[in-house]
């Protein structure tokens, strides 16, 4: 069975304080890792999508990054505009269309 | 639309009640997926469409939730006999359904059954 692991549950950071988010995965056969955030009251928005090892993708303070065990997702310099709740979730081989199996979330606070 | 959109954003039923929950994706999109996301949790799978075709509805919970999109664009979540563990946001996406394509999300229904 898929399973998606974040940690920490919730993190708060001075506005400028670098962080990041673990996400740690186990699935068969990944197809793709994916990052959403998630405001309150609203959808999850998409941010990024990894797919092997070693890749990196980049999007203004965060950048997330892939090993065949875990993703993290890297905040620098972050703004209180970035505080949300940030959802991992994978995609396996196999499963039916664009099917995601999500983590519980970090909920993120950055204080100005 | 340029978006997901859902309707209604906030329903309230009596345990019992039979709910109707609506889904518009974005023009094209022939995946379409329903999520049921509870206080705090991330988001569970509920059901999965490709145009009108169900092909996947392995996270329904009951019996009592059925969903349908029978001209291959709007969906309707339905929840019959309402109980109060059915409290909880529920989720739309869609995509474009090619490989890897990601989901698009409205902002959901949260419905609370008292």
């Amino acid at each position: 069975e898929d399973q998606v692991t974040q940690s920490p549950e919730a993190l708060r950071l001075q506005e400028g304080e670098s962080s990041s988010l673990n996400c740690s995965y186990t699935v068969s056969g990944l197809r793709g890792l994916f990052w959403y955030r998630q405001d309150p009251g609203k959808g999850p928005e998409f941010l990024f999508t990894l797919y092997s090892a070693g890749e990196e993708k980049e999007k203004e303070r965060l950048k997330a990054t892939l090993t065949k065990k875990e993703s993290f997702l890297h905040i620098t310099a972050p703004k209180p505009e970035d505080s949300a709740t940030y959802l991992c979730a994978v995609q396996a081989m196999g499963t039916s269309g664009s099917r995601l199996t999500f983590g519980e979330g970090t909920q993120l606070t950055v204080n100005p | 639309g340029a978006g997901v959109s859902q309707s209604p954003r906030y329903k309230v039923a009596k345990r019992g009640q039979d709910v109707a929950l609506r889904c518009d994706p974005i023009s094209g999109h022939v995946s379409l997926f329903w999520y049921q996301q509870a206080l705090g949790q991330g988001p569970e799978f509920l059901t999965y469409f490709q145009n009108e075709a169900q092909l996947d509805k392995s996270g329904l919970p009951s019996d009592r939730f059925f969903a349908e999109r029978p001209e291959g664009s709007v969906s309707t979540l339905k929840i019959q006999r309402t109980q109060q563990e059915d409290s909880a946001v529920y989720l739309c996406a869609s995509s474009a359904g090619t490989a890897n394509s990601p989901l698009h999300f409205g902002n959901g229904t949260r419905l609370t059954v008292t």
